[in-house]
């Protein structure tokens, strides 16, 4: 089964500064889906980006960008320019690649808190 | 807004009880998934339909149940409920089984349960 870790519970940043959310995970699978979503205060689960593991750039959505190592199994996420609107949970999620006959479920980290400071 | 409706948006009942949780898809969306959010579990996958059968169960409580029906909204039944139930709720919807290279879910506002 496919794990995904986010071993930092809380991070802050300081507004139109850099930040950086780290996620780890597990698979034995070699095509599969990588997502991070943002979860405000409204609770609204919001695709933020994704990236597909057979893609060797780095997926980015204008202030967001990923820096995806697949030998390390690594996938974080860089918000350039922060804003106070950023301030949400944001949660990495993994998915398998359908084809392979395995269902698509997302499997999500336990989140990181995201504060950002004015 | 993603397109996909819940209701309702908070429900409060005790232990013991029975409620329904409703999903509506976006418009042509044939899968619905269910996940559940609470401080102990995290986030976790529960059971997806595909145009009307089930195709993927995950951690479902034997006291939970669902089902999708022919207009394909979807139902969470949540029976002799405890107050370690007591959690976000959401439905997500995607076009299908994803065949195709890319598969988003939209996901619904939740449902917030609460069990006093």
């Amino acid at each position: 089964a496919q794990t995904v870790t986010q071993s930092q519970p809380e991070m802050s940043v300081q507004e139109a500064e850099t930040v950086t959310l780290s996620c780890t995970y597990d698979t034995s699978e070699s095509d599969y889906y990588l997502f991070w979503y943002k979860q405000p205060p409204s609770r609204q689960m919001i695709l933020v980006i994704r990236q597909e593991a057979y893609k060797q750039q780095n997926a980015t959505e204008n202030r967001f960008s990923v820096n995806f190592q697949k030998a390390a199994k690594s996938f974080s996420l860089k918000i350039s320019d922060s804003q106070l609107g950023d301030a949400a949970m944001y949660f990495c999620a993994y998915r398998s690649q359908p084809y392979t006959g395995a269902n698509s479920k997302l499997t999500f980290g336990k989140g990181i808190t995201l504060s950002v400071r004015p | 807004d993603s397109g996909v409706t819940q209701t309702p948006k908070h429900l409060i009942t005790a232990t013991g009880q029975r409620v329904t949780l409703r999903c509506s898809p976006r418009s042509g969306d044939l899968s619905v998934y269910w996940y559940q959010q609470s401080l102990d579990q995290g986030l976790q996958f529960l059971i997806q339909y595909y145009n009307g059968e089930e195709r993927a169960k995950g951690n479902i409580l034997e006291r939970f149940s669902a089902q999708q029906f022919p207009d394909l909204h979807s139902e969470l039944n949540l029976s002799s409920l405890e107050l370690g139930d007591s959690a976000l709720y959401f439905c997500a919807s995607s076009v299908g089984l994803a065949w195709t290279s890319y598969n988003e879910q939209f996901f619904g506002p939740g449902t917030r349960l609460t069990v006093l």
